[in-house]
């Protein structure tokens, strides 16, 4: 298996809800990451699990919550989002140090 | 000075031409290079990685690193128009840096 794959594709949500991403890979990485990409403009980097243990927050604020439960699955839990926050969220994949794969995304519309 | 620098774009070219993408980066410590194609509403999906100095070729494409110059490229051989997509510049020091992307082209 080769692919990352996130759901849902598709979520819409208003300010007051509490909604999470949830993304999972079976290629044996050890290292998964979130990203968050707005139109036009390349990913930001938002969390770095290596070894399922959070190594980088890009300082994301904190209505952002992720969670690496196990090797393969990586959720980020959302909570009080502002509009600004709608975007394609990417979760990706790698060996440590090595190549990224990117699943699918997910387009959040936070209204 | 930004991290990773692509050619502003966008970038029109031909079918069956040759499509140049470049890309400059100022941390000299980086170690690996890769680029990645984004079609419009999809993932950035990995095209090629280079980590030492020189050529590296798969089927239509080439990637040239020079460290020395701190720079890295992407040739398109015999572009088609599915190939007509963002490409984004990506460089490895310990988290992922990418560059602003360039929009390709490939016109019939």
């Amino acid at each position: 298996d080769t692919e990352v794959t996130q759901t849902p594709k598709h979520l819409v949500m208003g300010m007051t809800n509490k909604k999470s991403l949830k993304c999972e890979q079976h290629m044996g990485h050890r290292a998964m990451y979130w990203y968050k990409q707005k139109a036009k403009k390349p990913p930001e980097l938002m969390f770095v699990y290596s070894y399922e243990k959070l190594s980088i927050n890009e300082s994301v604020p904190s209505r952002f919550s992720p969670e690496c439960p196990n090797s393969s699955l990586l959720n980020l839990h959302l909570h009080a989002l502002q509009p600004e926050d709608s975007a394609l969220y990417l979760c990706a994949s790698s060996q440590v140090g090595s190549e990224q794969f990117f699943g699918p995304g997910t387009r959040l519309t936070v209204l | 000075q930004k991290e990773v620098e692509q050619n502003s774009g966008p970038l029109s070219v031909p079918e069956g031409a040759i499509a140049s993408l470049n890309c400059t980066y100022s941390d000299r410590g980086s170690q690996s290079f890769f680029w990645y194609r984004q079609y419009s509403g999809k993932s950035p999906e990995l095209i090629m990685s280079i980590y030492s100095n020189g050529d590296k070729e798969d089927g239509r494409f080439t990637a040239q690193l020079n460290k020395a110059s701190q720079y890295v490229s992407l040739l398109i051989r015999d572009s088609q128009p599915s190939d007509s997509a963002t490409y984004l510049c990506a460089v490895n020091k310990g988290k992922l840096t990418f560059g602003q992307g360039t929009i390709l082209t490939v016109h019939p």
